[in-house]
């Protein structure tokens, strides 16, 4: 099956600083999907991403897709607290969707 | 958008029972699907839940195990059948509308 590959697993940045996570695929990726959870919560759809070199922003979000459709990353600039959360890729192909592992955000005050 | 629900939101069971998890929407869609999902850990994807036809299940995942039921466009039910505690998890149910991929709040099931 389809593996996406997701760095870090794990991420504690202080109030202000910004975050990044990494989406990593051997193969060429169709789409890429990016998604929120908050501790307790379900996920939530953020964004897709179709194209090659594709950028789109949603307020301090960036996302990227890579030249090679293989990568892809989320930036977080300046944290708050209410980034706090684990954030999933996934690709959607073969009529269903393949999570990446999750990076997980602590946001210290 | 859709609007998903899930009950039981939580359940705690016996080991040999087993626990039906139903999912509705608010709206009509194809694309259905069932994961399990252990605390810290990503989705596993158990299966696709299909209207009218019997549920893709993925590897490691069978039917006697996990049966699934799509009666309608809206409406899916999951059964976790002779459970025991490995089956301890949060079962989502999601489905596809365009391009984006809505949840249900999950359920979470402990076995003892």
């Amino acid at each position: 099956g389809q593996q996406v590959m997701q760095i870090p697993q794990y991420q504690h940045v202080q109030e202000g600083e910004d975050f990044t996570t990494y989406c990593n695929s051997s193969t060429t990726l169709s789409n890429i999907q990016w998604y929120k959870q908050r501790p307790g919560g379900h996920p939530v759809f953020l964004i897709q991403l179709v194209k090659s070199g594709e950028v789109k922003k949603q307020k301090r979000l960036t996302f990227q897709f890579g030249e090679a459709k293989k990568n892809s990353s989320l930036h977080i600039t300046a944290t708050q607290t209410t980034d706090v959360g684990t954030y999933f890729c996934a690709e959607y192909n073969f009529n269903k969707f393949y999570f990446g592992s999750g990076t997980k955000l602590n946001v210290k005050p | 958008s859709a609007v998903i629900s899930q009950k039981p939101s939580r359940d705690i069971c016996q080991r040999g029972t087993s626990l039906t998890i139903q999912c509705q929407v608010d709206s009509q869609v194809t694309m259905m699907f069932w994961y399990r999902q252990q605390p810290g850990q990503s989705l596993t994807l158990i299966a696709t839940a299909n209207q009218g036809s019997e549920a893709t299940y993925e590897s490691g995942f069978v039917i006697d195990k996990f049966p699934i039921s799509r009666p309608n466009l809206t409406f899916s039910t999951l059964t976790v059948s002779n459970m025991s505690p490995e089956d301890s998890s949060i079962y989502l149910c999601s489905v596809k509308s365009e391009e984006t991929q809505y949840f249900g709040p999950g359920t979470r099931l402990l076995v003892l």
